[in-house]
């Protein structure tokens, strides 16, 4: 089984400040990653697929980056909207999520 | 409009069985993977089951192996997962999710809430 690993557990970031979220994966994954945004009480959205690639929709404030075991997502300039809480998932050997990394406004 | 609608949740006692249940619209269902994904209160998602287009593979995470059943009515654009022997390990919102072959999941339903309790 891959796992993947999110860093940090939370975040705090002020509005309008660049945010970065890692994600490691035990062995390498190549470019089969996903990132998603779930906010409370709502099904989990997808921003990212294939480590860099902006799902339909998605701003251009979104982005995805790396190969192999390690990846970032990166929100350049954060809208009170963002705030939530973002997980990896890994589809090269079936599926695995990371824990999650909570993004709360400071 | 395009969108995955799952129902049959509810409180089972420990033992119990449930079906879940996962109607598609919007989209030709029938060229779709489709699966099931859970989140346990406050806690991080789990993919549990998939099955391929025409219902032909199914694949299921260890820990529901010999307890869950996945199956699909293309005529119905409807999804199925069959639990038995729940467990109180097995509470979670329970989404439905479709993909292109073995790749991320690219829309979700709504959820429905399991509750396994006595």
């Amino acid at each position: 089984e891959i796992v993947m690993t999110q860093s940090p557990v939370t975040l705090s970031v002020s509005p309008g400040e660049r945010a970065t979220l890692s994600c490691r994966a035990s062995q390498s994954v190549s470019g089969n990653l996903a990132w998603y945004q779930q906010k409370p009480g709502q099904a989990p959205r997808l921003l990212i697929y294939g480590a860099s690639t902006r799902a339909t929709d998605i701003p251009a404030r979104f982005s995805g980056s790396g190969s192999g075991t390690e990846f970032t997502l990166t929100i350049s300039s954060l809208q009170s909207e963002d705030f939530a809480v973002y997980y990896c998932l890994q589809y090269k050997n079936w599926y695995t999520f990371g824990q999650g990394t909570k993004l709360e406004i400071k | 409009e395009v969108q995955l609608v799952e129902s049959g949740g509810g409180l089972v006692q420990p033992g119990g069985s449930l079906r879940l249940s996962c109607a598609a619209s919007g989209f030709t269902f029938s060229t779709y993977w489709m699966s099931w994904v859970r989140q346990a209160p406050g806690k991080g998602l789990e993919w549990v089951a998939n099955i391929n287009q025409d219902g032909s593979e199914k694949y299921f995470v260890d820990s529901v192996k010999g307890r869950f059943t996945i199956s699909r009515d293309n005529a119905k654009n409807s999804l199925y997962l069959q639990m038995n022997s729940l467990r109180a390990e097995d509470t979670a919102v329970y989404y439905c999710a479709r993909s292109v072959v073995i790749s991320a999941f690219d829309m979700w339903g709504q959820g429905t809430m399991v509750t396994v309790s006595s």
